[in-house]
């Protein structure tokens, strides 16, 4: 079975720390995705990559960088954890030219 | 990018009721897809469907592009059909979610 692992599944971080969130997948998948979601407000792109090394923001890519070394792993990483990125984040992997999306089982942040 | 809303943002049912949920789109898509997250946040697919009806047991999806909308049935439902279903929308390179609905079944 095709699997999306998020490597932390809860997560508290103190203001200002340096945060990476990291995501694999086993399906040899080009298309990588960060997502987080809110309360009311659905799923929303922060960037996704669609090959290694590649990469292209999202809806809201503030605040937030990627990391894209190997075709498995994709990482989110939070240069300076704020307060307004508690969430919960979700990563996802697509194969080129299928429309089937694969998620993680997410990570839930709290930023204190 | 595509505006993707859905209706009604939540759902109590008694188990073996039948419901319908709504996802209304901003433009032509080339993907339409119905998502169900469980209580433990997993997202699970469960229709690709940019138009016509699909069926899958209990569910059903039908979407009517030219008029922008697509909806989800539930027929008998029960317990594990509880979680937060989403509908997602492409037009471009990327695909926009709805805020989901919100569906609980009661015992």
């Amino acid at each position: 079975d095709v699997k999306v692992t998020q490597s932390s599944r809860y997560l508290v971080k103190r203001t200002g720390e340096k945060v990476f969130l990291e995501c694999v997948q086993d399906m040899d998948h080009e298309n990588m995705f960060w997502y987080r979601q809110d309360p009311g407000l659905g799923l929303r792109l922060i960037y996704f990559s669609y090959d290694v090394k590649m990469k292209e923001k999202g809806d809201i890519p503030e605040g937030y960088s990627v990391s894209r070394e190997k075709k498995e792993r994709f990482s989110l990483i939070l240069e300076s954890a704020s307060t307004n990125q508690t969430s919960m984040y979700l990563c996802a992997s697509k194969d080129r030219g299928h429309y089937g999306y694969t998620f993680g089982s997410g990570t839930r942040l709290t930023v204190v | 990018g595509i505006q993707v809303e859905q209706s009604p943002p939540d759902l109590i049912l008694q188990e073996g009721a039948n419901s319908t949920l709504r996802c209304n789109f901003s433009d032509s898509v080339n993907n339409l897809q119905w998502f169900h997250q469980n209580p433990w946040g997993q997202l699970i697919n469960l229709f690709y469907i940019p138009s016509g009806t699909k069926q899958n047991g209990r569910l059903s999806a039908t979407t009517v592009a030219t008029e922008r909308y697509s909806l989800l049935y539930i027929s008998s439902s029960q317990t594990t059909d509880s979680g937060v279903y989403f509908c997602a929308a492409r037009g471009d390179y990327k695909l926009s979610f709805g805020a989901g609905t919100t569906v609980t079944v009661r015992a």
